[in-house]
């Protein structure tokens, strides 16, 4: 089992930019997420998804958008970058709600100029 | 709203003892707690569903008061590899189901040195 993957590792992008933050999980897991971290904020939750089709906002919802097309992957998409948006990204899977254990990806690092 | 962490940081020698709090403005369902070590990703430790109950993993245990809203780890006999920095992570439920977000809290930093 390769657990919880994201690409890209790094990425740097221009004000205005989109791009697609890649997630995937081989566990069969129903309940995905995403969480930003930015240093003293502690994980703050942006999207998450109790299952195939089914998604709904966290916390911090503003300027990304996901879709669950399949069981295994929730990418997250940022429409037009902003410096504000620069953080490192974490996705996280369960088995059923958030109340599992959540097994998180080794993280997104993200610099927006 | 995120559940509040106690102390921010904390720094101990190896051997000592440590005590990190969490508490919930809201009534909590779930208290989940992890271990993030610098540049990778947080690390399951324990969750404590309500009913009072007190975990154990190793040297690291938890508890977790439902009338005062709040859970507390303790970490026994630190060692180096405690070193790190700690999240709680509270499930709130409303009357009728789950609202299935798991809040994090700001972290704790623990400094185990030798």
């Amino acid at each position: 089992n390769a657990g919880v993957t994201q690409t890209p590792k790094f990425q740097v992008l221009k004000t205005g930019q989109s791009m697609t933050l890649q997630c995937a999980q081989d566990m069969n897991h129903e309940y995905m997420s995403w969480y930003r971290q930015d240093p003293g904020m502690g994980l703050r939750l942006i999207h998450y998804s109790v299952g195939a089709g089914i998604t709904d906002q966290g916390e911090v919802p503003n300027g990304y958008n996901v879709s669950r097309s399949t069981t295994e992957d929730f990418p997250l998409r940022l429409l037009s970058a902003a410096p504000s948006q620069t953080s490192v990204y974490f996705c996280a899977s369960s088995y059923g709600t958030a109340t599992d254990t959540q097994y998180f990806g080794p993280g997104t690092r993200l610099t927006v100029l | 709203q995120q559940p509040v962490q106690s102390p921010q940081a904390v720094i101990l020698r190896e051997g000592e003892d440590a005590v990190i709090n969490c508490s919930s403005s809201k009534a909590l369902y779930s208290v989940h707690w992890y271990r993030q070590k610098h540049g990778e990703a947080p690390v399951f430790l324990m969750i404590l569903l309500k009913g009072g109950e007190q975990k154990g993993h190793e040297k690291i245990s938890a508890s977790f008061n439902e009338k005062k809203q709040q859970s507390s780890l303790y970490l026994t006999a630190s060692q180096l590899s405690y070193s790190g920095t700690y999240f709680c992570g509270t499930e709130n439920r409303d009357s009728g189901g789950s609202n299935y977000k798991l809040t994090f809290g700001k972290g704790t930093l623990l400094t185990v040195n030798p």
